[in-house]
């Protein structure tokens, strides 16, 4: 069974540029999360998507968005990019039914804004 | 909204000797604390999970305790190895509900010296 993909692995960008992430999560899996990784704030919550619905939000400003496709393939995009968005994005996907928990991680993205 | 603070946020330890990583959480209604493991360049990965019906759960060398009452919970290794050497992250959820919000701890960076 293959993994949590996503894609790309490394971005650069311009401030005030946008960007789109892309997550493919594990197949049979309705869950997908987005978290935001830093070095002095470890792994906060960006948003949850189940079977096409975000279900919860995080602390992040309306920059920051995402959605989710029937197949679960989730993107996330974040818009008018400033420096201090550089961080690995990590999606992860758990099979999202009741009682479920574990969450499988994927690679991440590697932003970096300039 | 969840809470979790972990410490410490560096641990060193001889090989050989046990490690112990604290967590404490705000939210009473949380009911599913996973520990992840990232090691240098890589995905977080599950190493062990813990429901609240549950004081203690064990796994080979590592272990992980709840106390309810207090809102804290705790990951044990004995006998490290360098092998252990990584970022382990503590996390707090509410399942189920075919959804989860999962707050993780910032992190502890733990050394094990040969």
């Amino acid at each position: 069974k293959a993994g949590v993909t996503q894609t790309p692995r490394y971005l650069i960008k311009t401030r005030g540029q946008q960007v789109t992430l892309s997550c493919s999560p594990i197949s049979g899996h309705r869950s997908v999360s987005w978290y935001q990784q830093t070095p002095g704030q470890g792994l906060q919550f960006l948003f949850e998507y189940f079977s096409e619905t975000q279900r919860n939000k995080g602390n992040f400003p309306g920059r920051f968005s995402g959605r989710q496709f029937s197949n679960s393939r989730s993107e996330m995009n974040v818009s008018t990019l400033e420096l201090g968005d550089s961080a690995l994005y990590l999606c992860a996907s758990s099979p999202g039914g009741g009682g479920s928990t574990e969450a499988f991680f994927g690679q991440g993205t590697r932003l970096t804004v300039v | 909204g969840e809470n979790v603070e972990q410490h410490p946020s560096t641990l060193s330890v001889q090989e050989g000797d046990s490690a112990v990583i604290k967590c404490t959480y705000s939210d009473s209604a949380s009911n599913y604390f996973p520990w992840y493991k990232q090691e240098l360049g890589k995905r977080p990965q599950l190493i062990i999970d813990i429901r609240s019906n549950v004081g203690e759960k064990k796994d080979q060398r590592i272990a992980v305790t709840l106390n309810k009452t207090a809102k804290h919970f705790s990951l044990h290794i004995t006998e490290t190895q360098p092998e252990d050497s990584a970022v382990y992250f503590c996390a707090a959820s509410r399942v189920p509900g075919g959804y989860q919000k999962v707050t993780f701890g910032i992190g502890t960076k733990l050394q094990v010296i040969p």
